[in-house]
């Protein structure tokens, strides 16, 4: 398996502007995470679904941010409009189950400078 | 409430052991992950706790005391690509919610 896929792996953009931030996960797997990691707040949980169903937002920032997942193979993670302090590594993990021992693996991020 | 607590940063020699220490407070308990994450990589899995002992895993150990709150990971036989960020991360028993610690940065020098 080609393990957790994202794109773009970098993105610089300028405030005001809208980024869309794309996530493939494991096949197979029912769960998927959007995580923000900051010097400042490390690794915090934005956002998780399971079978495509969103079932805790209560990570995002404010409404300027919204994530989606349409199938089990894709989700997007969108910041409309981007402010300089979104600028952060965006992760995107997978997991077959939540519970107990269920391993999360990351994919390898999106780095987001907002100027 | 909920809090993580691990050293900011860490030196160490090649060959040495290095223990990073963890301490948390959390509203529920689900079980411990410690992750390895190189500069401008992903966070990998390294180890898993749930019961209070230590997990043996070739050069790595995890051991969790819950009582205490309490958790450490032991590196032996330490080597260069052993230089990186490893995180301590709580499941919150209630929400099933991975909750990270910021990191301890080990450096390991010749």
């Amino acid at each position: 398996d080609a393990g957790v896929i994202q794109s773009p792996r970098h993105e610089v953009t300028e405030m005001g502007q809208e980024v869309t931030l794309r996530c493939k996960p494991i096949s197979g797997h029912d769960y998927l995470f959007w995580y923000r990691q900051t010097m400042m707040r490390g690794l915090e949980l934005l956002i998780y679904f399971n079978n495509n169903v969103p079932i805790d937002d209560s990570g995002m920032p404010e409404d300027r941010f919204s994530a989606k997942m349409p199938n089990a193979s894709f989700s997007t993670l969108k910041i409309q409009p981007s402010e300089p302090r979104d600028s952060a590594v965006y992760f995107c993990a997978s997991s077959l189950g939540l519970e107990g021992s269920e391993t999360q693996y990351f994919g390898p991020g999106t780095r987001l400078l907002v100027l | 409430g909920q809090n993580i607590d691990q050293p900011t940063e860490m030196t160490a020699t090649e060959g040495a052991i290095v223990q990073i220490n963890c301490t948390y407070q959390t509203s529920g308990f689900n079980g411990l992950f410690w992750y390895q994450q190189h500069a401008g990589e992903a966070p990998t899995f390294l180890s898993y706790n749930v019961l209070d002992g230590l997990e043996e895993k070739g050069r790595f150990s995890s051991f969790l005391s819950r009582s205490k709150g309490y958790s450490y990971l032991l590196l032996k036989e330490l080597q260069m690509k052993d230089s990186a960020s490893y995180l301590c991360a709580v499941e919150n028993g209630a929400t099933n919610k991975l909750i990270f610690g910021t990191g301890t940065l080990l450096a390991v020098q010749p």
